[in-house]
Parts: structure tokens; sequence; C-alpha cells
């Protein structure tokens, strides 16, 4: 039982390096999300994907991108990363309507931003 | 865009007590809501949800949530807590894709 996935879990960048979080999902959901958690705020979502090939924003988009090449697969981008973005990164899937939109979330991810 | 509100930073109540956490949301629809549970280190496991019915639902390890429609509301209760329910809850609201969630409630448990 994988479920959701997430590549690295730990991770140290410098300023203004650059990094990919990987998020793979077994479940053949459609929808798949990053969220970052900080305290005091709860999750944020940062962008968000109703399938394959498509990507929309979300509250906190700005720093990141990201790609749905593959139904499976959701890719976190950092292209210079900020201080700003130290957190912890949590990758999640949702399946059809019919369940209510369920979301099942991975492990996380802890970046530390130098 | 929705939005959730848990009013309670932080919750102390004492092993064998009652608990209840609130939950406001903003949402243009029917929404969808969820509580999750989050322990130390962890990710985030679903207690329970709501999407359409009865507005009393009942989730996993005891918990029961109400909502409201008037009230804008999606508390959650559970009658006798237990030491291993310390932990932050979050509560959710959304629709297909962009799903919101409230900044946590972190509950302490007392002996």
């Amino acid at each position: 039982n994988a479920g959701v996935t997430q590549t690295p879990k730990f991770r140290v960048l410098k300023t203004g390096q650059s990094m990919t979080l990987l998020c793979a999902q077994d479940m053949n959901h459609e929808y798949m999300y990053w969220y970052r958690q900080d305290p005091g705020m709860g999750l944020r979502l940062i962008h968000y994907s109703v399938g394959e090939g498509t990507t929309a924003k979300g509250e906190v988009p700005d720093g990141y991108n990201v790609s749905r090449l593959k139904k499976q697969n959701f890719l976190l981008g950092l292209e210079s990363a900020a201080p700003s973005q130290t957190s912890v990164y949590f990758c999640a899937s949702s399946v059809d309507r019919g369940s209510g939109n369920t979301i099942y979330f991975g492990e996380g991810s802890w970046l530390t931003v130098v | 865009a929705q939005s959730v509100t848990q009013p309670d930073i932080h919750i102390t109540v004492s092993e064998g007590a009652s608990l209840e956490l609130r939950c406001n949301y903003s949402y243009g629809a029917t929404p969808y809501l969820f509580w999750y549970v989050q322990s130390p280190g962890q990710g985030l496991q679903l207690l329970l949800k709501y999407f359409s019915g009865d507005t009393l639902v009942q989730g996993i390890k005891g918990f029961e949530a109400e909502f409201k429609r008037s009230q804008s509301s999606f508390n959650l209760r559970k009658p006798s807590v237990h030491w291993s329910d310390a932990a932050e809850y979050f509560c959710a609201v959304g629709g297909w894709g962009d799903m919101r969630f409230g900044a946590g409630t972190r509950l302490t448990v007392k002996p």
C-alpha cells in the first residue's frame, strides 16, 4: 500500500539553488495537490492539478512551478530557492466526485533553505 | 475563494472530558467539509467528511461533527477525550481541486 509517496523527505538548499520535489500516487487519482505547512498557518495550497496535463494556481503559487506530465506524478519545482520557502511540503491526491473528494496525503518533505 | 477559520489555536482538556473544536467556513455553494488529524512529524489522516445527507457525521476514533449551514460551521466533537487524541486538528473545505485548510487547532490532553 504505497499510496502517496514524496521524494526527497529531507533537503537543505542554498539560496538561489533549484530543486524538484517528486510526488507519486498509485491510486489512479485524478486530482493532485501540493501544500506547504508553516507554524500557525496550517496548510496552504501552492498548486493543484485536476488531471494529466493540467495545473492550476492555489493560494501561494509564487516562486513555485509544477508539472503533471503523467497522471501518477506531480512535480513541484523551486527555480531559485529563498529562505521564505523553508517549510514542510505535502503532496496529496484525491479520487472522483463519487467519494466526496477525500484527500490522501504523503508523509511530507522537509525543506530548509539557508 | 473558499476559506476556513479555526478560532482556537490551542485547546487543553483533561482526559475523559468532552471536546469541541470549532470550524467556520466560507464557500459559495454546498461545501465538502473535512476534519483531519496530524500527529507530530506525520502526514494528515482523515477523521470524517461531509458532502451530503445527514448533517451529523460520524468518524473514526469516536469523533463526530455537525454541519450547520445557517452558521457556516462544522464543529468537531468527542464525548470523552483520550490521551492519544493529543495532536493537531485541521478543518478543510472545498470542491474539486481547490481544497483549503484552516490554520489548525493544537489539542493538549491533561492526565
